[in-house]
């Protein structure tokens, strides 16, 4: 399954709300699919997991929803510490077979 | 608190063989599937092998296979990945990462700070 994320660089400013696409080349079963924060210099970080449910921790200005093929992410205000790389990744198909993980490229929002 | 700490990281020639170990801390890894992934300089995330709880499910993915070797040591609460005839193009940041399930490969819990791999001439 590839993803697709869209866009792949955001400008925006504190404060506003983002959406950010991730498209599946084909169904991910079951809303098996992950959400990733990645700062500058630091390991990725688990946001969402399940398309919706937040991980340990998550704040909840960050939503996740889809099914199917489409999923986005949305950052109800952003803070400035959201401002980084983020990565969908689908695991429908590994949950069964065991692999392979596949991520999207990336979207970076970057402060306007 | 769950900890990963990767090493083994370094320069090597292409062609060359290099061994990557994760220590687990905070947690038992044997209650889980771990992973490697690995992110190439000013570039995505890239999947590169899973083994589960038991060794019995593992995976990876189509650029490695055949020169990548991933395991694990229970008994020293550790995975490896062992690459061989390496390449130009898997010089990279290499993330040792705990999975959220102990059978099959679902989402990813926990990230290492990673060890560098740079293959080069």
């Amino acid at each position: 399954i590839v993803l697709t994320q869209s866009p792949g660089t955001l400008s925006v400013s504190p404060g506003e709300r983002v959406t950010l696409s991730c498209r599946a080349s084909q169904t991910v079963s079951s809303r098996y699919l992950a959400w990733y924060q990645q700062k500058p210099g630091q390991s990725p970080r688990l946001l969402i997991y399940g398309a919706s449910s937040r991980a340990t921790g998550i704040p909840d200005r960050f939503a996740g929803s889809g099914s199917g093929t489409d999923f986005t992410l949305t950052i109800s205000r952003l803070e400035p510490e959201d401002f980084a790389v983020y990565y969908c990744q689908q695991y429908g198909a590994a949950s069964i077979t065991f692999g392979p993980l596949t991520f999207g490229q990336g979207t970076r929002l970057e402060m306007k | 608190e769950v900890q990963l700490v990767e090493s083994g990281g370094g320069w090597v020639q292409p062609g060359r063989s290099l061994r990557l170990s994760c220590a687990a801390s905070g947690f038992t890894l044997d209650d889980y599937t771990v992973h490697w992934v690995r992110q190439a300089p000013g570039k995505g995330l890239e999947w590169v092998a899973g083994i589960n709880y038991n060794g019995g499910n593992f995976a990876y993915a189509d650029s490695v296979k055949g020169r990548f070797t991933i395991s694990r040591d229970d008994a020293k609460n550790s995975v490896y990945l062992q690459m061989s005839g390496l390449r130009a193009e898997d010089t990279a940041l290499y993330y040792c990462v705990k999975d959220r399930a102990m059978i099959t490969a679902t989402y990813l819990e926990s990230w290492g700070q990673g060890t560098s791999v740079t293959v080069s001439s």
